[in-house]
């Protein structure tokens, strides 16, 4: 079957880094997205990757490595609006997106 | 700047009735999607259309049905509401071609909608 896995919920501190990690098991991949939620808002497109490698913009970065089945989505510089739930979704061989169930992010002062 | 834009933010149902969840994107996208997001789930496809009067069925259609009349509006109904429908309801679209799967989705803030 097809199955996305990241952590529930994690904590940080203001100004620190954070890596939030997916793994995916798709049939076939056709890429990999992160959206931001923020409480009681839409998503928003963060990155999307399909190749293998690091993809950096500006505080946050992509990375994605499609022979482990792997990503993960870095923050720097943490600020308390970066509270939000981020989620994870892998595009199958049929151009599918199979979800996540997100990762809550805490920032503490 | 508001792009996708879902009428109701929350609604209180009862059990057995109704429910109409609209959805209305001015991007001209061709493609629109509703979801349902509830805790501890990702998130599930309920149904989606690729052009007008076209729908496809998603993962979870048993309950609901929806309309697309318009390029820019889709409706989502509930024939007649259940409390396992209770939920958060996004809209959400893309441009491009049917499949596409890789474009960026453009989400509504969602619909939340508990059904007593």
């Amino acid at each position: 079957g097809q199955n996305i896995d990241q952590p529930t919920e994690m904590t940080a501190t203001e100004g620190a880094i954070v890596q939030i990690n997916c793994t995916y098991q798709t049939s076939g991949f056709n890429g990999l997205f992160w959206y931001q939620q923020h409480a009681g808002e839409a998503p928003t497109f963060l990155s999307y990757n399909v190749l293998d490698g690091l993809e950096e913009k500006g505080r946050f970065s992509s990375f994605l490595s499609r022979s482990k089945g792997y990503s993960y989505l870095l923050l720097k510089e943490l600020q308390m609006k970066d509270s939000a739930s981020y989620l994870c979704a892998a595009v199958d061989s049929n151009y599918q997106l199979i979800w996540g169930a997100g990762t809550k992010l805490i920032i503490k002062p | 700047d508001v792009k996708v834009t879902q009428s109701s933010r929350y609604l209180v149902k009862r059990t057995g009735e109704k429910v109409f969840l609209e959805c209305v994107q001015d991007m001209d996208h061709e493609n629109m999607f509703w979801y349902r997001q509830d805790p501890g789930l990702g998130l599930r496809l309920i149904y989606f259309s690729y052009d007008v009067k076209m729908k496809e069925k998603g993962d979870i259609p048993e309950g609901y049905s929806v309309s697309r009349e318009k390029k820019e509006r889709f409706s989502l109904i509930l024939e007649s509401a259940s409390t396992n429908q209770t939920s958060m309801y996004l809209c959400a679209s893309t441009p491009g071609t049917e499949g596409s799967g890789a474009n960026v989705l453009t989400f509504g803030a969602g619909s939340r909608l508990t059904v007593l």
